[in-house]
């Protein structure tokens, strides 16, 4: 019965580091989303997965982001050569899609990503 | 630009009295809208969802409303509870795309004992 998890919760990164998040969705989620918030703003789509396909993924900033699902269960955001605008908080969130738009999409605490 | 804009980026209630949160869109292509509730330093919190074919939402103490010719909706929460102090997002979902949200920037609501 546990939620989304997300770890590490907090990362730090000097300007060019390359880094990777992790997020647990709940067990048997078919679908995954990661969302970008910046300070002040509500989160903002990046990508989704619907097992281990990435379905979409325009709200990629750049090139830099890669996202994976490899088994369609844990998935990693990772970031290369990350620079000053990429901190904010990534958001994870899974959902029990089957084929119904209208499933609720629960949200993990998220990784709060600083780069100096 | 936004297409889900919150307005007020702050209310603050007495207990027990009402709170109403407001919610502007531009996409008429949006077919379902969520409100969550964000704590600092947690994750969005699922809160009440309406279709695009109904206009009104109730769980408790929480009604959304949805307007849809004026493209707007409001969370009311009655009676408002010190607990419910938080940053409230508007979210809307787009018919037939991508099961993505787009979020409103938030309204922090303070209710005061």
């Amino acid at each position: 019965g546990a939620g989304v998890s997300q770890s590490p919760r907090y990362k730090v990164a000097k300007r060019g580091q390359d880094v990777a998040l992790r997020c647990d969705p709940i067990s048997g989620h078919v679908s995954l989303f990661w969302y970008q918030q910046a300070l002040g703003q509500g989160p903002e789509f990046l990508t989704y997965f619907q097992n281990e396909a990435q379905l979409d993924k325009s709200g990629l900033p750049s090139d830099r982001f890669f996202a994976e699902r490899p088994e369609g269960s844990v998935s990693t955001l990772k970031i290369q050569r990350t620079q000053q605008e990429d901190s904010a908080v990534y958001l994870c969130a899974s959902s029990a899609i089957r084929g119904i738009s209208t499933d609720t999409q629960y949200f993990g605490p998220g990784t709060r990503l600083t780069v100096l | 630009d936004q297409q889900v804009k919150q307005n007020s980026p702050s209310l603050s209630v007495q207990e027990g009295r009402i709170s109403i949160l407001n919610c502007d869109y531009t996409n008429s292509m949006f077919d379902y809208f969520l409100w969550y509730k964000k704590y600092p330093a947690e994750g969005p919190t699922f809160l009440i969802s309406i279709s695009s074919i109904k206009d009104k939402n109730e769980d408790g103490r929480f009604t959304v409303f949805l307007n849809k010719s004026a493209k707007h909706l409001s969370l009311h929460i009655v009676p408002s509870q010190p607990g419910d102090s938080a940053v409230y997002f508007c979210a809307a979902r787009v018919q037939g795309g991508s099961e993505k949200l787009v979020f409103g920037k938030g309204t922090k609501l303070t209710v005061n004992p």
